[in-house]
């Protein structure tokens, strides 16, 4: 089967420095959906795109963290400057639906993110 | 507003026994999809199941079992004859309409099992 595809598996970084996380979904899949999972909690939901359009960015901090999807295919979620508590796994996740709700999420491996 | 509580943080279960995770959601949307996940230690989230509003009926599979009742916003998972392999965290999610017309969906903070050989 089809996996989502993310880079790198593992990042480590120093504080205030710029990171830079890469997705590529299965293939067909409209909506992208970018997660932060702090360890012993459920994904929190940073931003979702449908095709190329950003439709929900309202937990992702903005003034530091950014992510784009230009052709509506692959997508890139950035962090400038980097803070220690940006610490996490970062989950990339697509599914088909678009005005259906009954598509199930596929995630990728993730990417453990580690600020020093 | 969508809201899904699991309130078991972690449970250990010794190996065959049966385990029962609990799942709680509050919605407004008359039609909404119920997920199950579950997240091994090796990290990646893989989807166990779906069930849709309209869809009381109790669906098995193997040693998983899931009971889904409106009545309660209740949408259990049961294991029966647990096994070592089952030690993972599970995840319990809801798929309903935003008002920008797209899917959103809404995870739990999971359930730690711990099946002990």
């Amino acid at each position: 089967e089809a996996e989502v595809a993310q880079s790198p598996r593992y990042k480590i970084t120093e504080k205030s420095q710029a990171v830079a996380f890469w997705c590529d979904p299965i293939s067909g899949h409209a909506t992208l959906y970018w997660y932060r999972q702090i360890l012993g909690q459920g994904p929190e939901l940073l931003v979702q795109f449908q095709d190329e359009s950003v439709v929900d960015d309202s937990q992702l901090p903005k003034d530091r963290f950014s992510a784009e999807r230009l052709k509506g295919v692959d997508s890139t979620l950035k962090i400038q400057p980097a803070e220690l508590g940006d610490s996490a796994m970062y989950l990339c996740a697509s599914s088909l639906g678009r005005s259906s709700y009954n598509s199930p999420l596929h995630f990728g491996n993730g990417t453990r993110l580690t600020v020093t | 507003a969508q809201k899904v509580t699991q309130a078991q943080t972690e449970i250990s279960v010794v190996e065959k026994e049966d385990v029962t995770l609990d799942c709680v959601y509050e919605t407004r949307d008359t039609t909404y999809y119920l997920f199950w996940y579950k997240q091994p230690p090796s990290g990646e989230l893989v989807f166990l199941i779906r069930r849709n509003s309209f869809d009381e009926q109790n669906e098995i599979s193997g040693r998983y079992s899931w009971n889904f009742q409106k009545s309660t916003s209740s949408f259990n998972f049961t294991i029966t004859a647990s096994q070592v392999v089952d030690s993972a965290v599970y995840f319990c999610a809801l798929s309903g309409g935003a008002s920008g017309g797209y899917q959103k969906v809404t995870f739990g903070t999971g359930t730690k099992l711990q099946v002990i050989p």
